[in-house]
């Protein structure tokens, strides 16, 4: 999993601020999933891309949350606006069949 | 969609062996997978079997597959206090290629 970085690795932000989370897959890996850890809890699935298409949004909240994984470059996770309850730790994991590796994640604390 | 449970608590002693149990609801997922967290870290790939099969061991791992329940087990033989973390069952969801996780046991070794 050393071949998935996500940076950073912890995140501070005041409440209504923006942040951004980046995610580069291990070479070759051309499909990222994100997903968040609350405390104590497992982990929930986000979002699924391929490099310049979402295949699959169906955990992402409705609001102020985005996520892109350009031609070149990493993919972002964008919170807008975050609030308390979006503090969380976010992980980023890129596939190969038959598995997916993860990052070491990025803590997010909104203060 | 799917879901994965398993039991969040697991106390073994060192030595003995450890195992941890888990469900899921689609009997059309293809991978089923175990991940190791350890504090602070990010998901660690310990295993997978395909669901054509039945058991697979690498090394102290032992993971057992019953697709009529619907059942995946994962046994560490002589746990060592390395083992202690929580441990993740996940599943390959068909279709739209997702991964569901369970919410993770955490298994704790005694001396």
């Amino acid at each position: 999993n050393a071949g998935v970085m996500q940076n950073p690795r912890h995140l501070v932000r005041r409440r209504g601020q923006e942040a951004r989370l980046r995610c580069s897959p291990m070479k070759g890996h051309s499909h990222v999933y994100w997903y968040r850890q609350l405390p104590e809890e497992g982990l929930k699935f986000m979002v699924y891309l391929q490099k310049e298409n979402i295949i699959d949004e169906s955990g992402m909240p409705k609001e102020r949350f985005s996520a892109e994984f350009p031609k070149e470059g990493p993919s972002i996770l964008r919170i807008q606006q975050v609030v308390r309850g979006d503090s969380a730790a976010y992980f980023c994991a890129s596939s190969s069949d038959p598995g997916a590796f993860f990052g070491q994640g990025t803590r997010l604390t909104v203060v | 969609g799917e879901d994965v449970e398993q039991s969040l608590f697991l106390s073994v002693r060192e030595g003995d062996s450890s195992v941890i149990n888990c469900t899921y609801t689609d009997s059309s997922s293809t991978y089923l997978y175990w991940y190791k967290q350890e504090p602070g870290a990010g998901l660690q790939l310990l295993t997978y079997i395909f669901s054509n099969m039945d058991m697979k061991q690498d090394q102290r791992l032992t993971v057992l597959l019953n697709k009529k329940d619907k059942h995946l087990s994962l046994r560490i033989a002589d746990t060592q206090t390395g083992d202690s973390a929580i441990y993740f069952c996940a599943a390959l969801s068909t279709g739209d290629d997702k991964i569901i996780f369970g919410k993770g046991t955490r298994l704790h070794i005694l001396p």
